[in-house]
């Protein structure tokens, strides 16, 4: 079974300085990860995916995460916060059989979400 | 760029009451999907639909929930006899294909308040 767990609840940061938020998966098989990030009042957006084409994966505004197998871990990082960047954000791995490949009608496993706030 | 949109942005209801929560997905999606998120808790995904049939159902998705494609465009989720518990945010959600690297792309989502 699929899961994911984000080691942070909230994430407090200055304007300016880098943002990391971590994440971790647990996944039989090769995982389909997403990061999704959810303004107040606003839907989901997708920010970046892992499709198994490059480890280090660039996304929107910015952000990007590196899968790292070995430490099955999917984080997410941007070198310089800005205030727009405060948001609620979700690490997702992709669930049902296939990962990756297809045959998948995988419905997605949310972690918890981390809060991002950015001070001035 | 397309994108998925929900109906009505927020709803109250008395418990009991019958709700039909609306969205339409992108016009060449053939996966479709419900997700809540009750205050303070994570998304969960309540149910996947595809060629009109329901393809997958979470512990969540009872007796009381529904889901329907009336016609080519909308898909709806129908809450037959609402309880206080089901006061949540509602995201509708679809994708091309099945592989599960295609992102599924959101609505904003319906917040559905019962009274």
């Amino acid at each position: 079974a699929q899961s994911v767990t984000q080691l942070d609840s909230h994430v407090s940061v200055s304007e300016g300085t880098p943002v990391l938020l971590r994440c971790n998966y647990s996944s039989s098989y090769s995982p389909s990860l997403f990061w999704y990030v959810q303004h107040p009042n606003k839907g989901l957006q997708l920010l970046l995916k892992y499709t198994s084409a490059a480890t280090l994966v660039k996304g929107i505004n910015g952000f990007e995460a590196e899968f790292k197998k070995s430490e099955t871990s999917f984080h997410l990082t941007k070198p310089s916060a800005h205030m727009s960047d405060a948001a609620e954000y979700f690490c997702v791995v992709s669930g049902g059989a296939g990962g990756n490949y297809g045959g998948s009608q995988g419905n997605l496993i949310f972690g918890k979400g981390t809060k991002l706030s950015v001070k001035p | 760029e397309p994108e998925v949109t929900q109906t009505p942005s927020h709803q109250v209801t008395q418990m009991g009451q019958e709700v039909i929560l609306r969205c339409v997905p992108i016009s060449n999606h053939l996966y479709f999907y419900w997700y809540r998120q009750i205050l303070g808790q994570k998304v969960e995904f309540l149910v996947s639909f595809y060629n009109n049939e329901i393809s997958e159902k979470s512990e969540i998705f009872d007796d009381q929930f529904s889901v329907e494609r009336p016609d080519g465009s909308n898909f709806t989720l129908k809450i037959r006899s609402t309880k206080l518990e089901d006061s949540a945010m509602y995201f509708c959600a679809s994708r091309p294909g099945p592989r599960g690297n295609q992102p599924q792309h959101f609505g904003d989502g319906t917040r559905l308040s019962i009274l």
